[in-house]
């Protein structure tokens, strides 16, 4: 079955610098590719996600690439700022199974 | 804007006893979802559901697990009889159908199980 794997597993950033937290797929016919953001006893929560059909998604400070013939894709944080401290997942999933299949996760904190 | 809601928020049982956790998907969402996640761990796939039936479950989805939409709104994933590993938070998302299949996943808050 699809194995995604997730690094780093912490991140440490100055406010206003970028942050990159990659993840790699097995299974080439993963097609979907969501990242969450969970804070601490929270829900995970949408930010950013991208299909296979395109290489690149922005939104504001956040974007995300897909590398398909590498299985591998990527989330970028602009311009941090601490609100942006939290654990990152991705995840992948494909019309044949609509399950996702998560990362271990990055926690990602931003020092003011 | 609509949310995923789970009830209880925090569950306490004794090993051996069964549970039930609920859920209130978005209304318009025909996709739903178990996860759990251990703490401090990944989050992880139980099982899928969709027109009334099971649409995949993971090895974690034993017969101890059961899913059931008791009625038009509520859907429910019930242990019956927990063991110590079961000890989990459990979330609940749903989706709604997309142009080639199910769109984003929202999460509900989760139900913290503790087993002791």
């Amino acid at each position: 079955g699809e194995n995604v794997e997730q690094h780093p597993s912490t991140l440490s950033v100055q406010e206003g610098d970028s942050a990159v937290i990659k993840c790699t797929y097995s299974d080439s016919a993963s097609n979907y590719f969501p990242w969450y953001k969970q804070e601490l006893g929270k829900r995970p929560q949408l930010i950013i996600d991208i299909r296979s059909n395109v290489g690149e998604k922005k939104d504001q400070r956040i974007a995300v690439t897909l590398n398909k013939t590498a299985k591998h894709f990527s989330l970028h944080i602009t311009e941090t700022q601490p609100e942006d401290s939290a654990v990152y997942f991705c995840a992948a999933s494909m019309d044949s199974s609509y399950k996702l299949i998560f990362g271990s996760g990055t926690r990602l904190l931003v020092r003011p | 804007e609509p949310e995923v809601t789970q009830t209880p928020s925090h569950q306490v049982t004794q090993m051996g006893q069964e549970v039930i956790l609920r859920c209130v998907p978005i209304s318009n969402h025909l996709y739903f979802y178990w996860y759990r996640q251990i703490l401090g761990q990944k989050v992880e796939f139980l099982v899928s559901f969709y027109n009334n039936e099971i649409s995949e479950k993971s090895e974690i989805f034993d017969d101890q697990f059961s899913v059931e939409r008791p009625d038009g709104s509520n859907f429910t994933l019930k242990i019956r009889s927990t063991k110590l590993e079961d000890s989990a938070m459990y979330f609940c998302a749903s989706s709604r159908m997309g142009a080639g299949g199910p769109d984003e996943q929202f999460f509900g808050p989760g139900t913290r199980l503790t087993v002791l």
